[in-house]
């Protein structure tokens, strides 16, 4: 059964303190990994696709990397703005449904 | 570009009545979805239609609950009677589907409150 645990569920920052979110994975064959962020009252906005281990995406402070098991989204000198929860999303080989984690809720304090 | 339209944006009712949600996909997407969103338990999937066939409704938590999607740019969730538990924020997602492993895109969802 595919499973994605995400940590930690929050997280609060000053403005300008880097820190990473981290994602955890089990699947039966990974198609596709998906970060997504969410402000209140909306969907989910898509952020990043990564595919294999190894890939890395890029995003003005945002960057998502991925191994075999697990993918961060390291955020580089948060501004307030960048307050969101975060969503982690696998898509398992020959699906296209996505099972998603329960999310980083992220505070930037100015 | 327009994105996913759902309607209503907020829904109360009391208990026992019939809701109907609805959801304008992007336009040319073929694939569709419908999730539920708890604090509990996240986003879970219903249902999702490819080419307006339905194709996995395993999440649908039982007969209460249908979706339709009678061509390719409208769907409704219906769910009948509506109970308290059902209260939640419904999302419904659209993509281009096939081998291109395209993301999903979400609409802002219908918060809904059963009474």
């Amino acid at each position: 059964e595919d499973q994605v645990t995400q940590s930690p569920e929050a997280l609060r920052l000053q403005e300008g303190e880097s820190s990473s979110l981290n994602c955890s994975y089990t699947v039966s064959g990974l198609r596709g990994l998906f970060w997504y962020r969410q402000d209140p009252g909306k969907g989910p906005e898509f952020l990043f696709t990564l595919y294999s281990a190894g890939e890395e995406k890029e995003k003005e402070r945002l960057k998502a990397t991925l191994t075999k098991k697990e993918s961060f989204l390291h955020i580089t000198a948060p501004k307030p703005e960048d307050s969101a929860t975060y969503l982690c999303a696998v898509r398992q080989t020959g699906a296209n449904n996505l099972f998603f984690g329960t999310g980083t809720r992220l505070t930037v304090i100015p | 570009d327009a994105g996913v339209i759902q309607s209503p944006r907020h829904e109360v009712t009391e208990m026992g009545q019939e809701v109907t949600l609805r959801c304008k996909p992007i336009s040319g997407h073929n694939s569709l979805f419908w999730y539920r969103q708890t604090m509990m338990r996240g986003l879970e999937l219903l249902i999702y239609f490819n080419n307006n066939v339905p194709i996995d409704d395993s999440g649908m938590p039982e007969d209460r609950f249908s979706a339709k999607m009678p061509n390719a740019s409208f769907s409704t969730l219906k769910i009948q009677p509506s109970e308290p538990r059902d209260s939640a924020v419904y999302f419904c997602a659209s993509m281009d589907g096939g081998p291109s492993n395209q993301p999903q895109h979400f609409g802002d969802g219908t918060r809904l409150s059963i009474l």
